[in-house]
This record gives structure tokens, C-alpha cells and sequence, in this order.
């Protein structure tokens, strides 16, 4: 099973600056990794599938990077309704398909 | 406009089953492989379980092996998820969700919740 290990837990931002969340696999997932974002009391999102691709309707101010075990997810300047979890999973090695433990991105 | 749209959660007690179902709209569920995945309380997301299109392809995670069933029927544009000697550690919130094409979740429903209570 590959482990997911996102950092950090905890992201506190301002409104308008960056945010810039980190998620490891334990073993390559080549680009086979989606980020998804989710409000309290709300299913997750799709934001980013194939590592860098974003889904549709997703604005161009979040974008994902990386392949093999390190990837970043990044949300360039933070508006108020971007405040949530992001989970990273990877859909390469499956079953089981594996997600990391969640980053809460947090208004400072 | 794609839909799913979960029932079935309830409150069970340990040992207990439960049936949960899914209902799809809006696209062609027959083409689509479908998860359930779900959520503890205040707890990150876990995958459970995925079916293939024609339900050649059928996976569990090793929590849930042996005693959930998941199933689906294509002429219903349905999703089911049958759960067995159900454990306090199932409780959560149960998501269906569409696999876009590998299983990157492009839509998931609402969720119903399962609480395993004495």
C-alpha cells in the first residue's frame, strides 16, 4: 500500500497571499496523483488530476506540480472561499487507492 | 448535470447490516467505474470500494473484505454498497463517487452517514 504523508497539517494564510501545500508518496505514483478540496460538511472537490491538470471549472489560481514521490499543490493568491482541507491521492498503485491524511488551510 | 445522490445510512448496531444506495443522473453511469469511499468523524477520506463498468472488475479495501458487498445495476443507474457485521470503527460519512477514467473522483454525492452504536 503506498503511504501518503501531506505537510503541512496546518497552513495559516492570509488572504491574497500563497499557499503552497507538500505531499509525498512512499513509492513512485508517477503523475497518477489528484488533489481535492473539501468544506465542512461538503463532499471533496476535484482540483487537480495527472499531477498538474486542473478539472474543469477549477480557476487557474490553483495548480499542482511534481511526479514520482514529491508533489506540490499550490494556490496563488487565497480568496476567502479557498479556506478548506486539501487531501492529495494517488490512483497509480491500486487497490488500495490511498490519500493523505489532509492539509487545513487556515485564515491567519 | 451530473448527480449522485446517496441513502440508506442510519444508525446500527454493532453485528448489524445495512444496504446503502446510490442514484445516478445525468451522464452514462453504464461506462463508468464507480467507488464508494467514505469519511470517520473529524477523520480524512478512505477508499472502500470500486466496480467496474460491466462489474467485471471488483476491489475492496482489506478493512471492509469479507464482509461489505458493493454491486451496482446499470438499468437502474444504480450503486450499492451491502454491509455486513458492521463494526463501530464503520461509522462515517459514505461518499459514492464517478471515476473519471484511473480513480480520480470527478463527482461524489453528498454522503449519508453511518453510525455502528450499541
Amino acid at each position: 500500500e503506498v503511504l501518503m504523508t501531506q505537510s503541512p497539517a496546518t497552513l495559516s494564510v492570509s488572504p491574497g497571499e500563497r499557499a503552497t501545500l507538500s505531499c509525498r508518496a512512499s513509492q513512485s505514483v508517477s503523475s497518477n496523483l489528484a488533489w481535492y478540496q473539501q468544506k465542512p460538511g461538503q463532499a471533496p472537490r476535484l482540483l487537480i488530476y495527472g499531477a498538474s491538470t486542473r478539472a474543469t471549472g477549477i480557476p487557474a489560481r490553483f495548480s499542482g506540480s511534481g511526479s514520482g514521490t514529491e508533489f506540490t499543490f499550490t494556490i496563488s493568491s487565497l480568496q476567502s472561499e479557498d479556506f478548506a482541507v486539501y487531501y492529495c491521492q494517488q490512483y497509480n498503485n491500486w487497490p488500495p487507492v490511498t490519500f493523505g491524511q489532509g492539509t487545513k488551510v487556515e485564515i491567519k | 448535470e451530473v448527480q449522485l445522490v446517496e441513502s440508506g445510512g442510519g444508525l446500527v448496531k454493532p453485528g448489524g447490516s445495512l444496504r446503502l444506495s446510490c442514484a445516478a443522473s445525468g451522464f452514462a453511469f453504464s461506462t463508468y467505474t464507480m467507488d464508494w469511499v467514505r469519511q470517520a468523524p473529524g477523520k480524512g477520506l478512505e477508499w472502500v470500494s470500486s466496480i467496474s463498468s460491466t462489474s467485471t472488475y471488483i476491489y475492496y479495501a482489506d478493512s471492509v473484505k469479507g464482509r461489505f458487498t458493493i454491486s451496482r445495476d446499470n438499468a437502474k443507474n444504480s450503486l450499492y454498497l451491502q454491509m455486513n457485521s458492521l463494526r463501530a470503527e464503520d461509522t462515517a460519512v459514505y461518499y459514492c463517487a464517478r471515476a473519471k477514467q484511473l480513480p480520480e473522483y470527478d463527482y461524489w454525492g453528498q454522503g449519508t452517514l453511518v453510525t455502528v452504536s450499541s
